[in-house]
């Protein structure tokens, strides 16, 4: 019955190392994002995805790199970890024209 | 650029209490207004939204907002607080970025809500 799940909920690593989220929804929607919600709670958009093709990308660094295979799966890769890269990163869905996103549980990464 | 300000980021009130937490945005078209909430290591539930219909909008779990263009305001109330309303609370505006309709959501800073018995 899970909308939208994310793999894995915990994520600790070194710095320099190179990672991967992945972030599934089962509601049918065309549209995925990637939020980062910062230790201080602030959550901010990184990217957006429509049918597999990038429709936002925030100034996120390019050591992210989102990848959607097809409209139901969106991951994030991220290559040489940093400190500042510790936060919580929520994949959301939608519909195209419903502007209602549907959040997965988040992934907490901690790079030490 | 559209914006969204929470005021006050810890608000606390007495089980049984009324509850209200304000929010207000900044948007140069008529704006599609959200609020969320997120229970301790969970992710974000949609509580209500507001699409331009009715600008009183009725959520789940007892909770309400009135969307005051004119204060460009849509703060968030429940009558009557209960513990399990003890969570953050998120405003979020949604942005027709290029016209289109795939929106991005920009969140205010979360307000902290504690409920004491």
């Amino acid at each position: 019955d899970t909308a939208v799940s994310q793999t894995p909920k915990y994520l600790v690593t070194q710095m320099g190392n190179d990672k991967s989220i992945k972030c599934e929804q089962n509601l049918g929607h065309d549209t995925m994002y990637w939020y980062k919600q910062d230790s201080k709670k602030f959550l901010k958009i990184m990217f957006s995805y429509n049918n597999k093709e990038l429709i936002i990308n925030e100034t996120v660094p390019n050591r992210f790199s989102p990848k959607s295979p097809d409209k139901a799966h969106l991951n994030l890769h991220i290559n040489s970890l940093e400190l500042g890269d510790s936060a919580v990163y929520f994949c959301a869905s939608s519909q195209l024209g419903q502007h209602e996103q549907f959040f997965g549980p988040g992934t907490r990464l901690t790079v030490l | 650029a559209q914006s969204v300000t929470q005021l006050g980021s810890h608000v606390s009130v007495s089980e049984g209490a009324l509850v209200l937490l304000r929010c207000n945005y900044s948007s140069s078209v008529p704006p599609y207004l959200f609020w969320y909430v997120q229970y301790p290591n969970q992710g974000l539930q949609l509580l209500l939204k507001y699409t331009s219909a009715a600008t009183l909008v009725k959520g789940i779990n007892g909770f309400e907002a009135e969307f005051k263009k004119s204060e460009t305001s849509f703060h968030l109330t429940k009558p009557s607080a209960h513990m399990s309303d003890a969570a953050e609370y998120f405003c979020a505006v949604s942005d027709l970025t290029g016209g289109t309709s795939y929106g991005k959501l920009t969140f205010g800073q979360g307000t902290i809500l504690t409920v004491h018995p």
